[in-house]
């Protein structure tokens, strides 16, 4: 089956250091590969996203490459911010054939604090 | 517009109470999930609707039971529930998949349920 595996966390940094969130899978097929962010007491939000092998997603100063050779997609942003504290997941979205849907497989996620 | 809403954001309810969540999107999209997730955890997939037909059920007790009544709208009734049920409620939707397309998942906010 499909899985996903996250760096485990929780990742404590201090604020403008670079950050990296190790994110492996493994699949059948060509997933698309997704991170969401959650902040407290709220719901998932789409932080980026890639369809494709070498595919580069990027969105408020973080990126991931779909790297299909190490099946990984690991998170980077350069310099964090307070702001950037929160829960990040991993995940990969496979169609499902008989009814166009898809289904996602979430990693574990990750939690990050940012120290001023 | 990416939104999807949520209501009610919060819901405390009794054992033997009947209340209903809903959630609706505006998005166009055809398919429509229900998740819930546990503090700390990652979203766990209960019921998946696909042009207003329910796809998926992942063997979810009957104490849960999902109704789409349009291609915006999609509720989740309760009734009966156990402590063990208190956790945030999320639903998503997707555009179907389409070759050569991706069908990205949005999510709510989250239905917070509380069970006494």
């Amino acid at each position: 089956g499909n899985s996903v595996t996250q760096m485990e966390g929780p990742v404590t940094l201090s604020e403008e250091a670079f950050l990296t969130i190790n994110c492996t899978y493994t699949a059948t097929g060509y997933p698309s590969l997704f991170w969401y962010v959650q902040y407290p007491g709220e719901g998932l939000q789409l932080l980026l996203k890639a369809t494709k092998a070498d595919d580069k997603g990027s969105n408020k100063g973080f990126e991931a490459t779909y790297r299909k050779e190490t099946t990984s997609f690991h998170l980077e942003k350069g310099s964090v911010q307070v702001s950037d504290s929160a829960v990040y997941f991993c995940a990969l979205r496979v169609v499902l054939v008989d009814t166009n849907a898809g289904k996602s497989t979430f990693g574990d996620g990750t939690t990050l604090t940012v120290k001023p | 517009d990416t939104e999807v809403t949520q209501t009610p954001k919060h819901l405390v309810m009794g054992m033997t109470n009947k209340k209903s969540l809903k959630c609706e999107q505006h998005m166009g999209h055809r398919a429509m999930y229900w998740y819930k997730q546990k503090a700390k955890k990652p979203p766990e997939l209960m019921f998946v609707y696909s042009y207003e037909k329910l796809s998926i059920n992942e063997s979810v007790p009957s104490r849960f039971s999902p109704e789409c009544p349009n291609s915006s709208l999609l509720n989740l009734h309760l009734h009966a529930l156990q402590p063990e049920d208190s956790a945030l409620y999320l639903c998503a939707s997707s555009p179907l998949f389409r070759f050569g397309g991706t069908d990205t998942q949005y999510f709510g906010p989250g239905t917070r349920l509380t069970v006494l």
